[in-house]
């Protein structure tokens, strides 16, 4: 169990820019969530994925945010003309969906978006 | 929806001594999963203790033990023994029961920011 690893741990940008993050899964986890966490605050669900599928997505994630999971392995978000509203910490968590239970969500460390 | 308050925004507790971190729900659910996940300064988030509402028992994880209050959607925290390394901030989140499309999807506190004195 390697962990989840998300690439970069952080990114400046300007407004305006388009930027791109990656989240690698454990492994064996079938399931992809992407959270976005502004200081002091809680993380807020953004996306999830089932294998390669997009299953849900939260009003959150405006025309501006894409996620993709094309082969059911890494992820990545994509924010198109960032604002500084999306500076935030972007968490990536997986989990396994089994028949019966659902192992818990496993967090990487997060990439910090700040938005000049 | 659901949604999940924590009232507590810092706490604060001596090396050694016993805390308790607060948590109330609000869902229509009768089943659902209750988590606390604990994120380090700088660190990645980790699961604590987790807890099915369908299981009467409270669960326990070495230092860490729950009070889960069904009929009053309460759900606190209680660290025993308090080390220097339960500095952190500690997030409360509930998870919808098996079956619908929304499994798997954590919503959570505000947070309670613990400090831990020497």
């Amino acid at each position: 169990d390697t962990g989840v690893s998300q690439d970069p741990r952080h990114k400046i940008t300007k407004r305006g820019q388009n930027v791109t993050f990656r989240c690698d899964p454990i492994s064996e986890h079938n399931r992809l969530y992407w959270y976005r966490q502004t200081l002091g605050q809680g993380p807020e669900f953004l996306t999830y994925f089932q294998n390669e599928a997009q299953l849900e997505k939260s009003r959150l994630l405006s025309d501006r945010f894409s996620a993709e999971r094309p082969k059911g392995s890494f992820s990545t978000l994509e924010i198109q003309r960032t604002e500084q509203g999306d500076s935030a910490m972007y968490l990536c968590a997986s989990s396994l969906k089994g028949a019966t239970d659902n192992s818990p969500l496993h967090f990487g460390n997060g990439t910090r978006l700040t938005v000049t | 929806a659901q949604t999940v308050t924590q009232s507590q925004p810092e706490m604060s507790v001596q090396e050694a001594e016993t805390v308790t971190l607060s948590c109330t729900y609000d869902t229509s659910e009768n089943n659902y999963y209750l988590f606390w996940y604990k994120q380090p300064p700088s660190r990645q988030m980790i699961l604590v203790i987790r807890q099915e509402a369908y299981k009467q028992q409270n669960a326990t994880e070495n230092r860490f033990s729950v009070n889960f209050q069904k009929a009053a959607k309460s759900f606190s925290l209680k660290i025993s023994d308090s080390q220097l390394g339960d500095t952190a901030m500690y997030f409360c989140a509930f998870m919808k029961p098996l079956g619908g499309t929304s499994y798997g999807k954590l919503t959570f506190g505000q947070g309670t920011i613990l400090t831990v004195h020497p």
